[in-house]
């Protein structure tokens, strides 16, 4: 079965700084999707960036990127010039091409610090 | 973009009654869609996956008789909550894959906080 660990339960970053969040996978396909999530106070779920497996290239979103290591199974996000609104809990998840379930980790709390 | 709506917000019930909450694609066509519990601080549990026109698939130590999921149509599913309990309050929210596929993720609705006194 796939797993999703988020080793950070808490990170913390100064407004305008950069912080990466951690998120390691465990599967044996070779075709799966990779997301970052984020839940404001407001619990809504929002799609921060996605990544297919098969492409090399890692994903961007404005001051959001990823770095992806297939080998590794290693799926960071990096957060650039950090802004007060991006103060919520970030959820790395994974949706396997065999069953369409999304998986997640267990999320990290990013506090923003103005 | 797609979204997805969720209702009721948040619901107190007494213990022993039922609880439906709803879960509408509107402006796309959900052939999957799943269902969610979620405790404070904690990650997304999956509980179901609903499928339209066909008995929903639960997951594993998910009671199939006590959360009764229902996708009568591409764009409805609902889940109830039957003779709920205090141990059953919690945050539940439905997601829902478009026709497009695995690699555009998911929609998630607003959520429902679920209170039984």
């Amino acid at each position: 079965a796939q797993t999703v660990t988020q080793s950070q339960p808490e990170m913390s970053v100064q407004e305008a700084e950069t912080v990466t969040l951690s998120c390691t996978y465990d599967t044996s396909e070779s075709d799966y999707y990779l997301f970052w999530y984020k839940q404001p106070p407001s619990r809504q779920m929002i799609l921060v960036i996605r990544q297919e497996a098969y492409k090399q290239q890692n994903a961007t979103e404005n001051r959001f990127s990823v770095n992806f290591q297939k080998a590794a199974k290693s799926f960071s996000l990096k957060i650039s010039d950090s802004q007060l609104g991006d103060a919520a809990m970030y959820f790395c998840a994974y949706i396997s091409s065999n069953t369409g379930k999304l998986i997640f980790g267990q999320g990290t709390t990013l506090q923003v610090k103005p | 973009g797609a979204v997805v709506s969720q209702h009721p917000s948040w619901v107190i019930c007494k213990s022993g009654t039922s609880v439906k909450i709803e879960c509408r694609s509107l402006d796309f066509q959900a052939t999957t869609m799943f269902w969610y519990r979620q405790f404070p601080k904690q990650s997304l549990m999956l509980m179901a996956t609903s499928n339209e026109g066909s008995k929903a698939t639960y997951e594993q130590g998910v009671e199939k008789d006590k959360f009764l999921i229902n996708h009568a149509s591409l764009t409805l599913s609902t889940l109830t909550v039957t003779s709920a309990h205090p141990e059953d309050s919690s945050f539940y929210i439905c997601s829902a894959r478009a026709r497009r596929g695995n690699s555009y993720g998911y929609t998630f609705g607003s959520g429902t906080r679920l209170t039984v006194v």
